[in-house]
């Protein structure tokens, strides 16, 4: 059964920062991953979906790097805002059509 | 594009009672709608597939008759939780995938159902 964890569960830096924030999945026989944010008590928007052929994925100011072998990802996010405040969640996918999500990481940035 | 809307977006009820939460695609058709149950603090985790015509497909562990599942039509998927009680209070979350395409999911945006 895939395990999908993320590290750490929580995360408060000061505005302009940079995130840095991890997922580790134990099945590397992956189709693709995923970084989903989630606004309190909202659903979640898809950020960047990384297949499992490719070794990174890049929008504005988030990049996500995959490392399969190694059952890892990293979403990074550059200079962060305020309005980055939210939690965000890592989502595998294995050569079916089911998710594995992590529990999350809760991100605060301090103005 | 690719709008999911849930419907009710908060309910609260009694004990022993049974609520219908509505998952519908407001701009595309979804051959496949699955439902998602998130505890506080915890990851999301998949309750069902539900497919246009056919019987939803459960995940371990999820009671078919206590989580009544109906895909009726391309856009609409309702979720009843039959005689709910305070264990099943939680955020439920449905996603679509348009067409036969199920690598693509659109989320909704949640139901927060509190059993008293």
């Amino acid at each position: 059964k895939q395990e999908v964890t993320q590290i750490p569960a929580a995360l408060s830096v000061p505005e302009g920062e940079n995130l840095v924030l991890n997922c580790s999945f134990t099945d590397s026989a992956i189709y693709n991953l995923q970084w989903f944010r989630q606004d309190p008590g909202k659903g979640l928007t898809s950020l960047l979906l990384i297949q499992s052929s490719q070794r990174e994925q890049t929008s504005g100011r988030l990049n996500a790097s995959l490392d399969k072998s190694s059952g890892r990802s990293t979403l990074y996010i550059a200079a962060s805002q305020p309005g980055d405040s939210a939690t965000y969640l890592c989502a595998v996918r294995p050569n079916d059509y089911k998710l594995s999500f992590g529990a999350g990481t809760t991100v605060t940035v301090r103005a | 594009g690719a709008v999911v809307s849930q419907h009710p977006s908060r309910v609260i009820c009694k004990s022993g009672t049974s609520v219908k939460i509505e998952c519908r695609s407001l701009d595309f058709q979804a051959t496949t709608m699955f439902w998602y149950r998130q505890f506080p603090k915890q990851s999301l985790m998949l309750m069902a597939t539900s497919n246009e015509g056919s019987k939803a497909t459960y995940e371990q562990g999820v009671e078919k008759d206590k989580f009544l599942i109906n895909h009726a039509s391309l856009t609409l998927s309702t979720l009843t939780v039959t005689s709910a009680h305070p264990e099943d209070s939680s955020f439920y979350i449905c996603s679509a995938s348009p067409g036969l395409n199920v690598e693509t999911q659109y989320f909704g945006p949640g139901t927060r159902l509190l059993v008293l």
